[in-house]
């Protein structure tokens, strides 16, 4: 079985300053990981996902995440926020069980 | 466009209702999922289509909850006698790949179901 823990409910920085978003896995087997971002009314896009083909991932939008194995961490980063980053960001993990999404960081952007 | 589509986006149901959502896929999708998530919370699975056939139905919190997939394509999530612990945003995700794949590959979600149980 796997579990994903996003460490943060809510996040709050202001626009222009880096963004952090932290995440923890647990896992008997090298897991399959992705971020997801949840914009109200809206479905769940995709940022960037992790499948062992590089520790250092690159999604849209400016995001990546590091796979740190180490650490079981694969923590959100973005150079600089953007007013549009507001939304709910989902740390899931994929495998052969099924997705497991953790409980989400509420992103806040202050102008 | 061509993404995965939900029907009806909002749903109020009485309490011991029953309800009936849609899901359409993108097209060619192998795999579908339907997840559940409460207010607050992350998705939580619910049950896996690959074409067809149902292989994995164990999240599915009670026997009010059916899901059929009767040719592949288009999917139903059927709610019995609605209680107010129903109340949650029902989502569907289709994948292109089969079987495991499609938990270690992306998933396309809709924008999902608001279902309110009064």
């Amino acid at each position: 079985a796997q579990s994903v823990t996003q460490l943060d409910s809510h996040v709050s920085v202001s626009e222009g300053t880096p963004v952090l978003l932290r995440c923890n896995y647990s896992s008997s087997y090298s897991p399959s990981l992705f971020w997801y971002v949840q914009h109200p009314n809206k479905g769940l896009q995709l940022l960037l996902k992790y499948t062992s083909a590089a520790t250092l991932v690159k999604g849209i939008n400016g995001f990546e995440a590091e796979f740190k194995k180490s650490e079981t961490s694969f923590h959100l980063t973005k150079p600089s926020a953007h007013m549009s980053d507001a939304a709910e960001y989902f740390c899931v993990g994929g495998g052969a069980d099924g997705l497991t999404f953790g409980k989400g960081t509420h992103l806040i952007i202050q102008p | 466009g061509a993404g995965v589509s939900q029907s009806p986006r909002y749903k109020v149901a009485k309490r011991g209702q029953d309800v009936a959502l849609r899901c359409d896929p993108i097209s060619g999708h192998v795999s579908l999922f339907w997840y559940q998530q409460a207010l607050g919370q992350g998705p939580e699975f619910l049950t896996y289509f690959q074409n067809e056939a149902q292989l994995d139905k164990s999240g599915l919190p009670s026997d009010r909850f059916f899901a059929e997939r009767p040719e592949g394509s288009v999917s139903t999530l059927k709610i019995q006698r609605t209680q107010q612990e129903d109340s949650a945003v029902y989502l569907c995700a289709s994948s292109l790949f089969a079987s495991g794949g499609g938990f270690y590959n992306e998933q396309f979600f809709g924008p999902g179901t608001r279902l309110t149980v009064l």
